[in-house]
């Protein structure tokens, strides 16, 4: 069965550095997004990519962030500067006729 | 801005009692999805309703979407200790460019 995959399955940074996420998501699929999940709160909205470009972002998804497709299988989320509270799980998922999440990313900043 | 609420936030049952999460959207949506996470793990689609008034069922879950596109429910007959994880509802409001979760309904299974 083909399957969203994200790397590295966690990440821990310093507080103000650059970190990139990475998905593949399954090849097919038109619609592309990126969500992250508080440890213990709900699934939140990123971003959304589609025809190789945002289609929709979240106000949570401001000019620290984002994301690329820079070629035809990975799609990435870059968090510049990041700060204690963008600690939490990333997720990338990927939509056609059904929306199948990858295993997500731990994104621990000290 | 557009909210997703979901009822109850925890549910703990016998195992063999019945479950129902409840959804409601402040707007009206496109289609709502259902998906089921547990510990430590990531969503996992269950379902997507489309229609209005629309009932799907899968074994012993059922679905329904309501006549306003505006709630949801999703009830599990007999629960078993396999069904403990959080059930997320996903409201769409137009096309697929967004999508808003509700908080989750934890749902623990006592056996």
């Amino acid at each position: 069965e083909p399957e969203v995959t994200q790397t590295p399955s966690h990440q821990v940074t310093q507080m103000g550095q650059e970190v990139i996420l990475r998905c593949v998501p399954i090849s097919n699929h038109l619609y592309f997004y990126w969500y992250r999940q508080i440890l213990g709160q709900k699934v939140e909205f990123l971003v959304s990519f589609y025809n190789n470009e945002i289609s929709e972002k979240s106000e949570i998804f401001d000019d620290q962030f984002s994301v690329e497709r820079p070629d035809g299988s990975n799609f990435t989320l870059k968090i510049r500067s990041t700060k204690l509270e963008d600690s939490a799980m990333y997720f990338c998922a990927s939509y056609n006729n059904e929306q199948f999440f990858g295993p997500g990313t731990r994104l621990t900043v000290l | 801005g557009q909210q997703v609420m979901q009822i109850p936030q925890y549910q703990h049952v016998q195992e063999g009692e019945d479950f129902t999460t409840y959804c409601n959207s402040s707007t009206t949506l496109s289609n709502i999805q259902w998906y089921k996470q547990r510990p430590g793990g990531h969503p996992v689609f269950l379902i997507q309703l489309v229609k209005s008034g629309e009932v799907k069922k899968q074994k012993r879950l059922t679905f329904q979407f309501g006549e306003a596109k505006k709630n949801s429910s999703l009830h599990i007959t007999a629960t078993q200790t396999t069904d403990v994880g959080t059930y997320f509802c996903a409201g769409v409001p137009t096309s697929y460019d967004k999508v808003i979760f509700g908080p989750g309904t934890s749902l623990s299974v006592i056996p």
